[in-house]
């Protein structure tokens, strides 16, 4: 148990349909991301949110849009999938925001986009 | 272009075998290197880091690095590998405020 917490943890979804992923930290962190993890592939720094403020968003379609309502929850709202979108999502958070911090993973939403 | 490379996707060793896993980096500065492992079903969990003094760090689980500027190298090592080891293990820099950059990743399968 990390102290990061991601709901659901399987996720099926239509093109057309429109979902939320839901991630929560019980650190006291400031710093939370979203990476997506696809077969054979690095680790994809999807975006980072400190202090509530999106610092970093790396080239991510619009059809991904992320909401930090407060520095315990992440959400990653996603609305007209493709099927290449199907893969791990992760959340991570961190004392403060960047690469020279520990991060801390949450067990993932296992997306598939039908 | 900063990168981190594992050149081994999968490895296979007995069980009671060493191990070692291979990571190298590209990157200008002294960089902060982290190894982390994930398990069937879960998110990553890390195992060490080494941000800078001795050049051999230990982790959890038995495991330790070496970071060896020479070679851009950053491997992990486990003398006596057990049936539980078996996971996925990543190879990260920190390259700056924002941004880690993980490597694809290192499947580790236990023999009996």
């Amino acid at each position: 148990e990390t102290g990061v917490t991601q709901t659901p943890r399987h996720l099926v979804m239509g093109m057309t349909n429109k979902k939320s992923l839901k991630c929560e930290q019980h650190l006291g962190h400031n710093a939370m991301y979203w990476y997506k993890q696809s077969a054979k592939k690095p680790l994809e720094l999807m975006f980072v949110y400190s202090l509530e403020e999106r610092v970093e968003n790396n080239s991510v379609p619009s059809r991904f849009s992320p909401e930090c309502p407060n520095s315990s929850h992440l959400f990653l709202h996603l609305h007209t999938l493709q099927p290449e979108d199907s893969a791990l999502y992760l959340c991570a958070s961190s004392q403060t925001s960047g690469g020279l911090n520990e991060q801390f993973f949450g067990p993932g939403t296992r997306l598939t986009v039908l | 272009a900063q990168s981190v490379t594992q050149p081994d996707i999968h490895i296979t060793v007995s069980e009671g075998a060493s191990l070692e896993l291979r990571c190298n980096y590209s990157y200008g500065a002294t960089p902060y290197l982290f190894w982390y492992v994930q398990s069937p079903g879960q998110g990553l969990q890390l195992l060490l880091k080494y941000f800078s003094g001795d050049t051999l760090v230990q982790g959890i689980k038995g495991f330790e690095a070496e970071f060896k500027r020479s070679q851009s190298s950053f491997n992990l090592r486990k003398p006596s590998v057990h049936w539980s080891d078996a996971a996925e293990y990543f190879c990260a820099v920190g390259i700056n405020n924002n941004d880690m950059r993980f490597g694809a990743g290192t499947r580790l399968t236990v023999k009996p």
